[in-house]
């Protein structure tokens, strides 16, 4: 079974643009999160979708937001880029059924360099 | 909230010697707990997880991890280290209440010396 697959793996950015990153999940997972991690805050929850609804959201600005579609594949976009926003972007998927310890399977990531 | 603290960002043991990373978390109720290893320019892989039942979990590659409740603990431990444990370990929560929103420790670096 194919894994959790996260495109582009590496884009660079200018300060100020915006960014689309997509995500397909594990077939037959119906959650997807997405998560940021960078070398000072570490991995930060962004939020979680389920069956194209947003089930959880983490403390991060507007600029960031995401959406699911029906196939269950994911994107997630940073509008008006800043430096900060440099990081590695995970998207984990998971079976999502109920909240009972669910395990979540992360991508290989987006590395995003805001110049 | 949640929050994870894992004791030690960076570990250093030599090959054959244990391995123990350490973690507490803060919950008034039980969490589900796991531990992920991060290779260099890779995402997050499964080791072990704890949701209930046995205390003792024993994961891949021969890791395993043992939730002490009294302690509000869940350290990482392999008896004889490989160089190819070489990585970043993560450990991490969640509960009934944030579902598959999950918490993580700042992770710890391990070095394995020759």
């Amino acid at each position: 079974k194919a894994g959790v697959t996260q495109t582009p793996r590496y884009l660079i950015k200018t300060r100020g643009q915006q960014v689309t990153l997509s995500c397909s999940p594990i077939s037959g997972h119906r959650s997807v999160s997405w998560y940021q991690q960078t070398p000072g805050q570490g991995l930060q929850f962004l939020f979680e979708y389920f069956s194209e609804t947003q089930r959880n959201k983490g403390n991060f600005p507007g600029r960031f937001s995401g959406r699911q579609f029906s196939n269950s594949r994911s994107e997630m976009n940073v509008s008006t880029l800043e430096l900060g926003d440099s990081a590695l972007y995970l998207c984990a998927s998971s079976p999502g059924t109920g909240y009972s310890g669910n395990t979540i399977y992360f991508g290989e990531g987006s590395w995003l360099t805001v110049v | 909230a949640q929050s994870v603290t894992q004791l030690g960002s960076h570990v250093s043991v030599s090959e054959g010697a244990l391995v123990l990373l350490r973690c507490n978390y803060s919950s008034s109720v039980p969490p589900y707990l796991f531990w992920y290893v991060q290779y260099p320019n890779q995402g997050l892989q499964l080791l072990l997880k704890y949701t209930t039942g046995a205390t003792l979990v024993k994961g891949i590659n021969g890791f395993e991890a043992e939730f002490k409740k009294s302690e509000t603990s869940f350290h990482l431990t392999k008896p004889s280290a490989h160089m190819s444990d070489a990585a970043e370990y993560f450990c991490a929560v969640s509960d009934r209440s944030t579902g598959n929103q999950f918490y993580f420790g700042t992770g710890t670096s391990l070095t394995v010396i020759p």
